[in-house]
């Protein structure tokens, strides 16, 4: 079983729906979980980053963070074709400088 | 502010040679870290270096290397390449003095290994 869980997609959806993107993982000592977006042969865009759990809102993006059930989610709301991207969840440990990563979920907003 | 960059961007080398990538952090950065991306196995951290010690390996063989300058600099290499070394390497760089800091990525160095 893999330390970080993430369903690969593709995931589809139309202009202005809201993406839901989440990812389970195993290592309770995960403190700090971020979000990263990456197109095609670009290197990793760093979205949205939370310590511990909580929810963290940036403009049309929300990340939750679960510690007891140990699952996270990104929610992209107005969803446009420009957010067409991988998405790779990340998380580290206190005291560890060390990502791992979620397969990432690849998803298309249909025009 | 300049970001993570990284030369060079695409790369082809034969099977048996070695390879030098290098990735120059954010200014300020001091820790730099190394992953490898491929289709299958996605993205697996190598190493990470901060003021030029590697704090932490990940589990590949001692063909690929790393090491950290002065000036917060780093390189990689791979020796005796084999095929499926081919794949994306991203450095990426955070000011790294404790755990938890904002970690970037660079655009990455393509390899393709025939």
């Amino acid at each position: 079983q893999k330390e970080v869980e993430q369903d690969p997609g593709p995931l589809s959806v139309p202009e202005g729906a809201i993406v839901s993107l989440n990812c389970t993982y195993s290592n309770s000592a995960f403190q700090y979980f971020m979000w990263y977006r990456q197109y095609s042969r670009k290197g990793p865009e760093l979205l949205m980053y939370t310590y511990s759990s909580g929810n963290k809102e940036d403009g049309r993006f929300t990340a939750q963070v679960d510690k007891s059930s140990k699952y996270i989610s990104l929610f992209i709301r107005d969803s446009q074709p420009s957010d067409s991207a991988t998405y790779l969840c990340a998380m580290i440990p206190e005291a560890d400088y060390k990502l791992s990563f979620g397969a990432g979920t690849t998803v298309t907003v249909r025009a | 502010k300049a970001g993570v960059t990284q030369t060079p961007r695409y790369l082809i080398k034969t099977r048996g040679q070695q390879v030098t990538l290098s990735c120059s952090p954010i200014s300020g950065h001091r820790s730099v870290s190394w992953y490898q991306q491929t289709p299958g196995q996605g993205l697996q951290f190598l190493f990470e270096y901060f003021s030029e010690t590697q704090r932490n390996k990940g589990n590949f063989p001692g063909r690929f290397s790393g090491r950290q300058f002065s000036n917060s600099r780093s390189e990689m290499n791979v020796s005796t390449l084999e095929l499926g070394d081919s794949a994306l390497y991203l450095c990426a760089s955070s000011f790294g003095a404790s755990s938890g800091n904002t970690i970037y990525f660079g655009e990455g160095s393509w390899l393709t290994v025939v």
